[in-house]
């Protein structure tokens, strides 16, 4: 069954560090997402992207953030500098577009900030 | 803006059913979703439920959809341990980003 993939699944890096987590998304799929799970709270929306730009951010989703489609498989979740507050959960996922909406999530990538 | 709220927490025994409730602010959702995570995993999608539909059944699993309410739930019948997880509301809105609720911890009982 075609699934979602993340790299890396843990992820330790200092502050002030950049760091890229990748996705490789479902082939078929044209809608592409990143949310967020910092430990305890609720799973936030970050990105969304579809045709090669961001078609919708949130307020958390500033400057320091950046998301790209290299190629034709993977998405990239870019954070420039990172803060301790970024120690979270990073999810990706992806859509088909179909009308029921539904998203297939990865299984994570697990960002430590120190 | 849009939200949604669950309880944080529900114990049952192995065998007994179980009902997880959401409520939803976002009176422009088209469809609603629930969402399983397993420890160490991802977000697995369990169901979901068109917004002009109250009940949609899939064999252990029965969503129920109160509109006017805003309120859904999620009950599985005959819970076994395997169900433990977190269960997550999800609520579809006008776009295709999802907004989460907290999440329910699904504690069952041997």
């Amino acid at each position: 069954e075609p699934e979602v993939t993340q790299t890396p699944s843990h992820q330790v890096t200092q502050m002030g560090q950049e760091v890229i987590l990748r996705c490789v998304p479902i082939s078929n799929h044209l809608y592409f997402y990143w949310y967020r799970q910092i430990l305890g709270q609720k799973v936030e929306f970050l990105v969304s992207f579809y045709n090669n730009e961001i078609s919708e951010k949130s307020e958390i989703f500033d400057d320091q953030f950046s998301v790209e489609r290299p190629d034709g498989s993977n998405f990239t979740l870019k954070i420039r500098s990172t803060k301790l507050e970024d120690s979270a959960m990073y999810f990706c996922a992806s859509s088909g577009g179909s009308v029921t909406g539904e998203l297939f999530f990865g299984e994570g990538s697990r960002l430590t900030v120190l | 803006g849009e939200d949604v709220e669950q309880s944080l927490f529900l114990s049952v025994r192995e065998g007994d059913s179980s009902v997880i409730n959401c409520t939803y602010t976002d009176s422009s959702s088209t469809y609603l979703y629930w969402y399983k995570q397993e420890p160490g995993a991802g977000l697995q999608l369990l169901t979901y439920i068109f917004s002009n539909m109250d009940m949609k059944q899939d064999q252990r699993l029965t969503v129920l959809l109160n509109k006017k309410d805003k309120h859904l739930s999620l009950r599985i019948a005959d819970t076994q341990t395997g169900d433990s997880a977190i269960y997550f509301c999800a609520d579809g809105g006008a776009t295709n980003k999802l907004i989460f609720g907290t999440g329910t911890l699904l504690a069952v009982q041997p």
